[in-house]
């Protein structure tokens, strides 16, 4: 059980715009920057949104994130063919003094 | 470029130790937190450990606290990994990962590509 909560799968057919939700706490999403990562198969993950929502130069500004109270998302528009990978959000826990990963979303463009 | 090389993995029985190694370069690496992950096969993203720039300060997953220890030697470039008492469920593809900072607080912004660690 992951202490932020992802939505296993997510799907959307090219061109449309899909959102991914991250669910945590005080301790972990609110208090601390939210990462966002991509993983394809067999590869590294890949940092797509660090701190301050920053993009890092070669990802595309189809991706977005942003972060409420608690809860984050990320947001990819003109859904592509080659965003199909995992996704994963991460977070400092002030508590467990570590780093949290959400349980990953896969998502499945149609 | 930014790079990050793994090695040291292997199959290794229950019980037994391995050290890992993360080679960089491309950057000034005693500048920046450093982290370990690992990747089950299957599963999901897990967070192992991070190291402060000096080494003074570091921080483990509940589940390898006290079996595992993570060091650098900032003279050579190199972020350590070590494994000890391992058990079957500690298999995974372990990912040496850099800090967009030097605060062991702030996320990972570069990775390597993994080494593949079996437990059996």
């Amino acid at each position: 059980q992951s202490v932020l909560t992802q939505p296993p799968s997510v799907s959307a057919t090219p061109g449309q715009r899909v959102t991914i939700s991250c669910s945590g706490g005080k301790s972990n999403i609110e208090n601390n920057y939210v990462y966002w990562y991509q993983q394809s198969p067999g590869t590294a993950p890949k940092l797509l949104i660090g701190r301050f929502d920053q993009r890092p130069s070669e990802v595309p500004d189809r991706f977005s994130a942003s972060k409420s109270g608690t809860s984050a998302s990320l947001a990819i528009s003109g859904l592509r063919s080659e965003d199909e990978a995992d996704y994963y959000c991460s977070t400092w826990d002030d508590s467990l003094s570590g780093w949290v990963f959400g349980g990953g979303t896969k998502l499945t463009v149609l | 470029q930014v790079q990050l090389v793994e090695s040291g993995g292997g199959v290794v029985q229950p019980g037994r130790s391995l050290r890992l190694s993360c080679a960089a370069s491309g950057f000034t690496f005693s500048t920046y937190a450093m982290h370990w992950v690992r990747q089950a096969p299957g599963k999901g993203l897990e967070w192992v450990a991070v190291i402060s720039l000096d080494g003074s300060n570091k921080y483990f997953a509940d589940s390898v606290k006290g079996r595992f220890t993570i060091s650098r030697v900032n003279s050579k470039n190199t972020l350590y990994l070590q494994l000890n008492s391992l058990r079957p469920e500690d298999s995974a593809v372990y990912f040496c990962a850099k800090a967009d900072s030097y605060y062991s607080y702030h996320g990972m912004d570069v990775w390597g590509r993994g080494t593949t660690v079996t437990v059996s």
